[in-house]
């Protein structure tokens, strides 16, 4: 069984980058197309971004183009996400989750990191 | 960018009411949409698939269907663990992926 283990929260100050890690068990990372979604307090599920399995490049919501950027580091199966330029809207859940492109469905999720951004 | 419009975005109904969600895609997605069930504090689970297909071990009670650009989540019977946020989610494009605003649903 996939399983999807996040780092913890974060507070950081307008201005600054977070990067979320995502630890993944019981299958291998090159397998599993690695996708983000954030969710801001009581708001809903906003897509950021995710490898394409077809060039194993990141694709970017265009929100987030040229402030966003995901890797991975396949020999510890773990992703990254790191968000630049951090304002006070970026305070959310932010969620790595597995992407089954052919069916479009999120898979595993993982438990979510709350990043804080306060000045 | 592909817009989905949810309605409604809360609701209350009663224990047995039949309940329904609509999502509008501002252009045609084939079909690409996925609903999702998001209990607080938790990931949101898949429920649908393909706009009408149910997941897995998912209640029958669930179900999905599509009218042109419409597409409806109905819980025909509400119980009361059905109690969450439901989004739909499109995936016509996979470099732009879009979830609905989402609906909350409670019980009266």
């Amino acid at each position: 069984q996939v399983q999807l283990e996040q780092s913890g929260a974060e507070v950081k100050k307008p201005g600054a980058s977070v990067k979320v890690s995502c630890k993944v068990s019981g299958h291998t990372l090159t397998e599993l197309p690695m996708h983000w979604v954030r969710q801001a307090p009581g708001k809903g599920l906003e897509w950021m971004g995710g490898f394409d399995p077809e060039d194993g490049a990141a694709i970017y919501a265009q929100k987030f183009q040229g402030r966003v950027a995901m890797t991975e580091d396949t020999s510890t199966d773990t992703a990254y996400m790191e968000l630049r330029s951090l304002r006070s809207e970026d305070t959310a859940i932010y969620y790595c989750a597995t992407y089954i492109t052919m069916a479009g469905i999120f898979d595993f999720w993982g438990q979510g990191s709350l990043v804080t951004v306060s000045s | 960018d592909i817009q989905m419009t949810q309605s409604p975005s809360s609701l209350s109904a009663s224990v047995g009411d039949r309940v329904t969600i609509t999502c509008q895609a501002s252009q045609d997605i084939r079909n690409y949409l996925n609903w999702y069930q998001q209990k607080p504090g938790k990931a949101p689970k898949l429920l649908i698939y393909d706009a009408s297909n149910m997941e897995i071990g998912v209640p029958s009670r669930f179900s999905g269907g599509r009218s042109a650009t419409n597409y409806t989540f109905t819980i025909s019977s509400l119980q009361p663990e059905d109690t969450g946020t439901y989004y739909c989610q499109q995936y016509d494009h996979v470099s732009e992926l879009t979830f609905g605003g989402g609906t909350k649903v409670e019980i009266k």
